[in-house]
């Protein structure tokens, strides 16, 4: 079955530590994107890639980073200048340019030790 | 920059009624793309509904249904025959070429017996 895979499905993080969410995807979408949603909150972009080795920031890039060194994966890392990442974050992925819908993982939440 | 906003934080519905949810967006594009998003409690995405800005009927789907007012940036969710199982947070989004999915705060329906 194509998909997207989020892993973990809990992730805990301690202070001044540095924690990586994994996404997966076998539908061969061009596009990734990383979203938080904080508790009874839409969804903000924090970074998106439309290409293999090349990726955007969005509105809350601060924090955080990602790679793209793989058409399947876009590794998501919270880094310790992230001061509050308890959330939930989800990724997805689309085709480029055709604006069809954004598939969805099934996201991994965030709390802090 | 495109902002979405839905100006109904909670709703409520009796089984087998009609409830609609509003949205309203700001955008200076011409042609783009609206959704409506389920969120269950499982927290898994689920696109609803899809209309493109430069087909004028509404969209539908089974139960669901859009009212699309472009002069008036509006994009209304129309859910019909209300079952249990329609009890999530629903989002509007927008998006503009490029694939960037932008969305409101949700409205939580609660659909009761």
């Amino acid at each position: 079955d194509g998909g997207i895979t989020q892993s973990p499905k809990y992730l805990f993080r301690k202070e001044g530590q540095n924690v990586t969410l994994s996404c997966e995807q076998n539908l061969n979408h061009d596009a990734m994107y990383w979203y938080r949603q904080d508790p009874g909150q839409g969804l903000r972009l924090i970074y998106y890639s439309q290409i293999v080795n090349d990726f955007q920031k969005g509105d809350i890039a601060e924090g955080y980073s990602v790679s793209r060194e793989k058409k399947e994966s876009f590794p998501l890392t919270v880094t310790s200048a992230q001061k509050n990442p308890t959330a939930f974050y989800l990724c997805a992925s689309s085709i480029v340019g055709t604006n069809e819908k954004l598939f969805f993982g099934s996201g991994t939440q965030l709390s802090v030790l | 920059a495109q902002t979405v906003t839905q100006s109904q934080p909670e709703m409520s519905v009796q089984e087998a009624e009609t409830v609609t949810l509003s949205c309203t967006y700001d955008t200076s594009e011409n042609n783009y793309y609206l959704f409506w998003y389920k969120q269950p409690p499982s927290r898994q995405m689920i696109l609803v509904i899809r209309q493109e800005a430069y087909k004028q009927q509404n969209a539908m789907e089974n139960r669901f249904s859009v009212n699309f007012q472009k002069a008036a940036k509006s994009f209304s969710l129309k859910i019909s025959d209300s079952q249990l199982g329609d009890t999530a947070m629903y989002f509007c989004a927008f998006m503009e070429y490029g694939n960037k999915l932008v969305f409101g705060a949700g409205t939580i329906l609660r659909v009761k017996s």
